[in-house]
């Protein structure tokens, strides 16, 4: 059964800190690792990573992925207030039955303090 | 990218009764698919939505207590069938505009269900 999990499940900051969380994998057909951001309902998409070691990168977030050892994480610089949500690792079944389906991690809270 | 409306966005319904929720894609997708997120919880597919055929469950979701549509390749209804508190959850659709399932899915704004 495939299987994602998030570190830390929860953390709280200031504003200015930088942030680092993590998600490991155990998965058949991987083909991709998937980070959302959720705030109130709906998860947003923030990364798609395909590839070990090229990072993506939006404004404060970053993400790289290291395939070898089956992890990701994301990085969040000068935290502000508005970065407080759930980030959630996501990888998708790239095979078989289920495709396309998401496989969650447990998420982490994170709060950001003014 | 695709954006996706969904219907209620909330709703507090009373046990043994059924809800539908809609689910709405700005442009024609080839998969789609139903979240629950329970409280405190991440997110669980319930099923894969089938565009002209039925849909495909996860284990632990049987087709009589949430009974799936997707008549075209925009458009899905998940029904809440029979409810009791334990349904009580926020249920998510999501997208996939890519002919490829590993890439993103996009979500649509979810709906709060609150069963008494």
């Amino acid at each position: 059964e495939d299987k994602v999990v998030q570190s830390p499940l929860s953390l709280v900051v200031h504003e200015g800190d930088t942030v680092t969380l993590n998600c490991s994998y155990e998965v058949t057909n991987f083909r991709s690792l998937l980070w959302y951001k959720q705030e109130k309902k709906a998860p947003t998409f923030l990364f798609m990573l395909t590839s070990s070691g090229i990072e993506k990168k939006s404004g404060r977030l970053s993400s790289i992925l290291d395939k070898k050892e089956l992890f990701s994480i994301l990085n969040i610089t000068a935290t502000q207030t508005g970065d407080s949500a759930v980030y959630l690792c996501a990888v998708p079944n790239a095979g078989g039955t289920s495709y396309g389906k998401l496989t969650f991690g447990q998420g982490t809270i994170l709060t950001v303090h003014p | 990218s695709a954006v996706i409306s969904q219907k209620p966005s909330r709703d507090i319904c009373q046990r043994g009764t059924s809800l539908t929720i809609q689910c709405q894609v700005d442009s024609q997708v080839t998969m789609m698919f139903w979240y629950r997120q329970q409280p405190g919880q991440s997110l669980t597919l319930i099923a894969t939505a089938n565009q002209g055929s039925e849909a495909t469950y996860e284990s632990g979701f049987v087709i009589d207590k949430f009974p799936i549509s997707r008549p075209n390749l925009t458009f899905s209804t998940l029904t809440v069938s029979n409810m009791s508190p334990e349904d009580s959850s926020i249920y998510l659709c999501s997208a996939n505009p890519q002919l490829a399932g590993y890439n993103e899915q996009f979500f649509g704004p979810g709906t709060r269900l609150t069963v008494l």
